[in-house]
């Protein structure tokens, strides 16, 4: 069975710029959530998706937003990007929503802002 | 604010050593986890704790999930090089969303 794919694995965008990121779930898994991992903040909670549905959002600003598919695959955009949004962006997917259920990570997108 | 604090934050040790990785909050969770984390990779899901008190061994690791479920440990016996990695303890309550504990980076050199 396949894990879950992150695409691309490395970014490098400037300053006022916008980037997608995209996340393929593991095959029959119907959440996805997206993490901001940081040295300073660790792992920051960004949002979950169920069924085509925002079910959970962390405390982001509304540059930060996604969607999912209805083949569960998973987008996240941020726009204008600024300094402080260089970091590891981790999608996780999960066969149930809520947090009882098990998180599968993916290898993640590393964003370079300059 | 961060809920869950994990102690000690960076720790290198000669292969072989015990050591012990904590994780406390002032919140109760239904359950914990813990990850650990490789460099250019994500988490990858250790063990859950879901009873107070309860004690689960995976091999030379042993998680323990404190009494009133608002803390657990992790320890090592022996560690290897291949234990090297980021272990991040992460709360669980009902449905909402998971927490992540700030992490310990540990370095086992051969």
């Amino acid at each position: 069975k396949a894990g879950v794919t992150q695409t691309p694995r490395y970014l490098i965008k400037t300053r006022g710029q916008q980037v997608t990121l995209s996340c393929s779930p593991i095959s029959g898994h119907r959440s996805v959530s997206w993490y901001q991992q940081t040295p300073g903040q660790g792992l920051q909670f960004l949002f979950e998706y169920f069924s085509e549905t925002q079910r959970n959002k962390g405390n982001f600003p509304g540059r930060f937003s996604g969607r999912q598919f209805s083949n569960s695959r998973s987008e996240m955009n941020v726009s204008t990007l600024e300094l402080g949004d260089s970091a590891l962006y981790l999608c996780a997917s999960s066969r149930g929503e809520g947090g009882n259920e098990k998180l599968f990570f993916g290898s993640g997108t590393q964003l370079s802002v300059l | 604010t961060q809920l869950l604090e994990q102690s000690p934050q960076f720790l290198s040790i000669q292969e072989g050593e015990n050591l012990t990785v904590y994780c406390n909050s002032s919140s109760v969770f239904s359950s914990l986890q813990w990850y650990r984390q490789e460099p250019g990779e994500g988490p990858v899901l250790l063990v859950t704790v879901v009873t107070g008190g309860e004690v689960k061994k995976l091999k030379r690791l042993t998680f323990q999930f404190g009494d009133a479920r608002k803390d657990s440990s992790l320890h090592i016996t022996a560690a290897q090089p291949g234990d090297t990695g980021l272990y991040l303890c992460a709360g669980v309550r009902g449905y909402q969303k998971v927490t992540f504990g700030t992490g310990t980076k540990l370095q086992v050199i051969p």
